[in-house]
């Protein structure tokens, strides 16, 4: 059964402190595919990222940043140098091959950078 | 282009009552589905279609009907409207419907309630 835990319900920084957003995922399947998303205050779900499984390179993209670690299931984004704009809801989501698209999502991490 | 497009934004119902929430989309996306999101627990699948004249059923689907006649529309019926219903609905389409997963653009959600 595939799964994905977001252990971190709420995280508060202050502007320009690093943060690390956590991911877990459990799947039986061997080919699959990891995303994250970004909701902010406005409620609309923004696409950050797609991996898939047998592509564990890291990933940079500004002062975003995601760890893909197979052996132990994670799949982790940092924000370097936390702004105010990055203040919002985080969700890692898993599909796997077998299921096509479907997605199952984490709980998803709140994320608030205080100014 | 448009997106993913949804009617109504808000909507308040009493129990008992039917409604179908609209979603379209203009990018000629295979695949195209359904989530609701409640505090705490991501979004949940409620049912999905992988084109035209094919649905299947996501993790959550009881109390809730979909159609596909065509490519751009997917409609969510509510048959007969429970408390336990009120949430916010997310339609989402992405191209393939088959083994290889691509990101979900998501429409902006209807936020329902019903008492």
């Amino acid at each position: 059964a595939q799964k994905v835990t977001q252990a971190q319900t709420e995280i508060s920084v202050v502007e320009k402190e690093d943060v690390t957003l956590d991911c877990v995922y459990e799947t039986r399947d061997t080919t699959y595919y990891l995303f994250w998303y970004k909701q902010p205050p406005s409620g609309e779900l923004v696409f950050l990222i797609r991996r898939n499984s047998f592509d564990e390179q890291n990933e940079i993209s500004g002062r975003y940043s995601w760890n893909f670690q197979k052996s132990t299931s994670s799949f982790n984004f940092t924000i370097t140098a936390s702004q105010v704009v990055d203040s919002a809801v985080y969700f890692c989501a898993l599909s796997e091959a077998e299921y096509g698209q479907n997605f199952v999502f984490g709980p998803g991490t709140r994320l608030s950078v205080l100014p | 282009n448009a997106g993913v497009t949804q009617t109504p934004k808000f909507q308040v119902l009493k129990t008992g009552q039917s409604m179908t929430l609209q979603c379209a989309q203009d990018m000629n996306h295979e695949y195209m589905s359904w989530y609701r999101q409640d505090p705490g627990m991501g979004l949940r699948l409620i049912h999905y279609s992988v084109g035209a004249g094919i649905t299947d059923q996501g993790e959550v689907p009881n109390g809730y009907n979909v159609s596909r006649s065509t490519t751009e529309d997917f409609p969510l019926r509510l048959l007969s409207a429970a408390p336990s219903q009120t949430s916010v609905y997310f339609c989402a389409s992405s191209y393939g419907a088959g083994q290889r997963s691509y990101e979900q653009y998501f429409g902006p959600g209807t936020r329902l309630t019903v008492t």
